[in-house]
């Protein structure tokens, strides 16, 4: 059964700094890795799709990375600002191609 | 943004009365999911649908039906409602093209039963 664990659960930064989100993967089999941004309250948006082929992906100040073979992900977010404080979850999806399995995410703060 | 709306955006029940959620697209999209967020568990999938009237099971089914007659409507339904199910109900869709599923998400239902 596939596994998902995001860690940092918690992280608080001062504005500015670069950072780097942790997400690892039981059962490297899978189709591709979604990131997604969850505000208090809110839905989720989708960050950064990376399919099983890529190795990273790419989005202003966002980048994602994949290493399939040690079922890891990192997302790294440069020049953090307070508007990016939220709940990042990283999701992949497994062997059954539709379904989405998600970690518990990461609650970010950044403070000014 | 994908153009997905939830209602109700907030319900509180009793135990025991039946409940049912929507969710509406208007992207065409083939799939549709309903997931339940709950603290300490993340997101988990309840039912999904592939096309019209063509549903299958998630994780965490039991208690749960689900109802697609057109392809922008898709019904959530709790039979009974139990306390256990007080969550956070969010409706997703997507259209799977190739090796890539990339889901979109709505608004969510808050469901207390109480």
């Amino acid at each position: 059964k596939q596994e998902v664990t995001q860690i940092p659960a918690a992280l608080s930064v001062p504005e500015g700094e670069n950072l780097v989100l942790n997400c690892s993967f039981t059962d490297s089999a899978i189709y591709n890795l979604q990131w997604f941004r969850q505000d208090p309250g809110k839905g989720l948006t989708s960050l950064l799709l990376i399919q099983s082929s890529q190795r990273e992906q790419t989005s202003g100040r966002l980048n994602a990375s994949l290493d399939k073979s040690s079922g890891r992900s990192t997302l790294y977010i440069a020049a953090s600002q307070p508007g990016d404080s939220a709940t990042y979850l990283c999701a992949v999806t497994a062997a059954t191609f539709q379904k989405l399995v998600f970690g518990t995410g990461t609650r970010l703060l950044v403070s000014p | 943004d994908a153009g997905i709306t939830q209602s109700p955006r907030h319900k509180v029940t009793e135990t025991g009365t039946p409940v049912t959620l929507r969710c509406h697209q208007t992207e065409n999209h083939r799939y549709m999911y309903w997931y339940r967020q709950d603290p300490g568990h993340g997101l988990r999938l309840i039912h999904y649908s592939y096309g019209v009237k063509d549903t299958d099971k998630g994780e965490v089914s039991d208690g749960y039906s689900v109802s697609r007659s057109k392809t922008e409507d898709f019904l959530l339904t709790l039979e009974s409602a139990t306390s256990s199910q007080t969550s956070v109900y969010f409706c997703a869709i997507s259209d799977p093209s190739g090796a890539i599923n990339e889901q979109f998400f709505g608004p969510g239902t808050r469901l207390t039963v109480l």
